[in-house]
């Protein structure tokens, strides 16, 4: 699996965007990008992944770059709640019965008011 | 929405104990993990199961570590003889069978203290 960079922290007001960074140049073809986070010790939660394409969910907007080699989870309001460390995982499919994830040590993000 | 649930949610035990952790996994989820995360650091990879046998481990999950799935809903990691270093929160986590972007479900963790 490919591997990847993020900045270590970030802040961001209360109520306003927050884009969180994540370069993976070494991403292969069949990779996925993943993007999990971990409020204060609780276990990480699923946010959003994707392929090649711009994803949105109930949570948040996933960007991928057209080359793939860099990606930007998007927060469109960040609230108080939303403080917590955010991990991007490239991964490739599953296949047959594996599929660790690898756990990087991501950006803490908090959300000031 | 169905969410996995793990016991106790904090443990203490002494050293050289035996500690057995419990995990409900999501009710239709086929493959089941362990991580661990170490006070600080980052969440580590321990063993993945599937079909009631180990798929993957990783190098900490030594000959002290097994797991068993002992019935049709627990999914447990017991740790024979713990020492001081395998104080840490513990997650388990699980996915269905099927799509091959399958999203992990973690559980809320047990804190594991070894004195």
């Amino acid at each position: 699996d490919a591997k990847t960079t993020q900045p270590p922290s970030m802040d961001c007001a209360e109520g306003r965007a927050a884009n969180l960074p994540c370069n993976h140049s070494t991403i292969s073809g069949n990779e996925y990008v993943y993007w999990y986070r971990q409020i204060h010790s609780q276990g990480p939660q699923y946010i959003i992944h994707g392929l090649k394409n711009n994803e949105t969910n109930e949570m948040a907007s996933l960007i991928i770059t057209e080359d793939r080699k860099s990606s930007t989870l998007i927060l469109p309001h960040a609230t108080l709640r939303d403080t917590a460390v955010y991990y991007c995982i490239v991964r490739g499919h599953y296949g047959g019965s594996q599929g660790n994830l690898i756990f990087g040590k991501g950006t803490k993000l908090s959300v000031k008011p | 929405e169905p969410e996995v649930t793990q016991t106790p949610s904090h443990q203490v035990t002494q050293m050289g104990q035996e500690v057995i952790l419990r995990c409900v996994p999501i009710s239709n989820h086929l493959y089941f993990y362990w991580y661990r995360q170490i006070l600080g650091q980052k969440v580590e990879f321990l063993v993945s199961f599937y079909n009631n046998e180990i798929s993957e481990k990783s190098e900490i999950f030594d000959d002290q570590f097994s797991v068993e799935r002992p019935d049709g809903s627990n999914f447990t990691l017991k740790i024979r003889s713990t020492k001081l270093e395998d104080s840490a929160m513990y997650f388990c986590a699980s996915r269905r069978q099927g799509a091959s972007t399958d999203t992990q479900y973690f559980g809320p963790g047990t804190r594991l203290t070894v004195l």
